[in-house]
């Protein structure tokens, strides 16, 4: 049993490259999410999903995209990366909604 | 939406003291409110938590208290130890019937305990 896993761990992208970070749970969960954290902003939210094929914006969704097209997979991608989205990105998963794990995290320089 | 306060944003203290962060919501329907523990460069982990039906909840020295009137929850870490310097993060969520589980964080405390 895994948990959350996030792939890649690190990235060092120039400004206007695309990639893609992926997330995968094996806890059978229905919710899964993708949050960005700043120094001194805590986490913000980017998109969810509340089950497979279904995915919803959250606080900070600009610039980002997201798919869950299996129900253990939460992609996020970046089509055009820019210099603010340098951030350490950690996605989530739950059962009832309450208690989120948290996976390891991406660290994403934009460059 | 909801908007969670946190406050300090550092908090130094000396082995042995106790520690306090305080949380205030603006959303009066958030009914659970859990705290996350992140140290340096790990992923945050959930410590403690408590329900709007509780008023205090322990587990061995962290505790975690909460004013529905005021809007504001706390937690408290007593005997510190420098195990236990992290960032900590407040939250609350509004969970049950046809929410979709979003959790609101707080801006989270440094606390650092010196030996």
């Amino acid at each position: 049993n895994a948990g959350v896993t996030q792939t890649p761990k690190f990235r060092v992208l120039k400004t206007g490259q695309s990639m893609t970070l992926l997330c995968a749970q094996d806890m059978n969960h229905e919710y899964m999410y993708w949050y960005r954290q700043d120094p001194g902003m805590g986490l913000r939210l980017i998109h969810y999903s509340v089950g497979e094929g279904t995915t919803a914006k959250g606080e900070v969704p600009d610039g980002y995209n997201v798919s869950r097209l299996k129900k253990q997979n939460f992609l996020l991608g970046l089509e055009s990366a820019a210099p603010s989205q340098t951030s350490v990105y950690f996605c989530a998963s739950s059962h009832r909604m309450v208690i989120q794990y948290f996976g390891a995290g991406t660290r994403l320089s934009v460059l | 939406g909801e908007n969670v306060e946190q406050h300090p944003s550092t908090l130094s203290v000396q082995e042995g003291d106790s520690a306090v962060i305080k949380c205030t919501y603006s959303d009066s329907a958030s009914n659970y409110f859990p705290w996350y523990k992140q140290e340096l460069g790990k992923r945050p982990q959930l410590i403690i938590d408590i329900r709007s039906n509780v008023g205090e909840k322990k587990d061995q020295r962290i505790a975690v208290t909460l004013n529905k009137t005021a809007k504001h929850f706390s937690l408290h870490i007593t005997e510190t130890q420098p195990e236990d310097s992290a960032v900590y993060f407040c939250a609350a969520i509004r969970a049950g019937g046809t929410s979709y589980g979003k959790l609101t964080f707080g801006q989270g405390t440094i606390l650092t305990v010196h030996p």
